[in-house]
């Protein structure tokens, strides 16, 4: 079983809204991680967690926050977003950071 | 600076026939790399990989070749179906030599239309 759960599928927010994406495995998998994609572009890796620990990526944005409340769940907090950030985003799940990684089927966010 | 390239954007291929995705990389540190297919507006599905040890990997349909000191690989799909008409990702990780956290590095993507 490699399924990687996603929620919301779509999201519309405003740049003065909060939202968060959600992310959830029940695969065991200790490496979790956060891709942005942009439409025609490969997926852009913006967090990883392994066995809960962040490992920040100093690129991104601080109006994005992700936490890792327990081993199966992932969020990205977000907040006062640009109409740029509009993007796919993907969680993925791995064993650990020496495997294969398995994505969600992504959140479709629109920022207005 | 693009690591990993698929030079090819696009290719069309008749059912049945062979596929062959390429993928290239600059990255001497990258010992691990993926295949990934996508349809649109949904995540990217695992396919194959293959270790810088090996040369060759194959499940069913799918062989990788991995050509190291040309730092190229392939993905051959054989026999070609419709329903491999998708976009695929080649991606490389620096994994074993302790970059896995630096997650995966994926190329633009070659979109595959295969032709009944």
């Amino acid at each position: 079983d490699t399924e990687v759960t996603q929620t919301p599928k779509h999201l519309v927010m405003g740049m003065t809204n909060k939202k968060s994406l959600k992310c959830e495995q029940h695969m065991g998998h200790r490496a979790m991680y956060w891709y942005k994609q942009k439409a025609k572009k490969p997926p852009e890796l913006m967090f990883v967690y392994s066995y809960e620990k962040l490992s920040i990526n100093e690129s991104v944005p601080s109006r994005f926050s992700p936490e890792c409340p327990n081993s199966s769940l992932l969020n990205l907090h977000l907040h006062a977003l640009q109409p740029e950030d509009s993007a796919l985003y993907l969680c993925a799940g791995a064993r650990d950071l020496s495997y294969e990684q398995y994505f969600g089927p992504g959140t479709r966010l629109t920022v207005t | 600076d693009q690591q990993v390239k698929q030079n090819s954007p696009s290719l069309s291929v008749q059912e049945g026939r062979i596929s062959i995705l390429n993928c290239d990389y600059t990255n001497s540190m990258f010992d691990y790399f993926l295949w990934y297919k996508k349809y649109p507006a949904e995540g990217p599905t695992f396919l194959i990989s293959i270790s810088s040890i090996k040369d060759k990997n194959e499940d069913g349909r799918f062989t990788v070749f991995l050509n190291k000191s040309a730092k190229h690989l392939s993905l051959h799909i054989v026999p070609s179906q419709p329903g491999d008409s998708a976009v695929y990702f080649c991606a490389a990780s620096a994994m074993y030599s302790g970059g896995g956290a630096d997650g995966l590095t994926f190329g633009k993507g070659t979109h595959l239309i295969i032709q009944p």
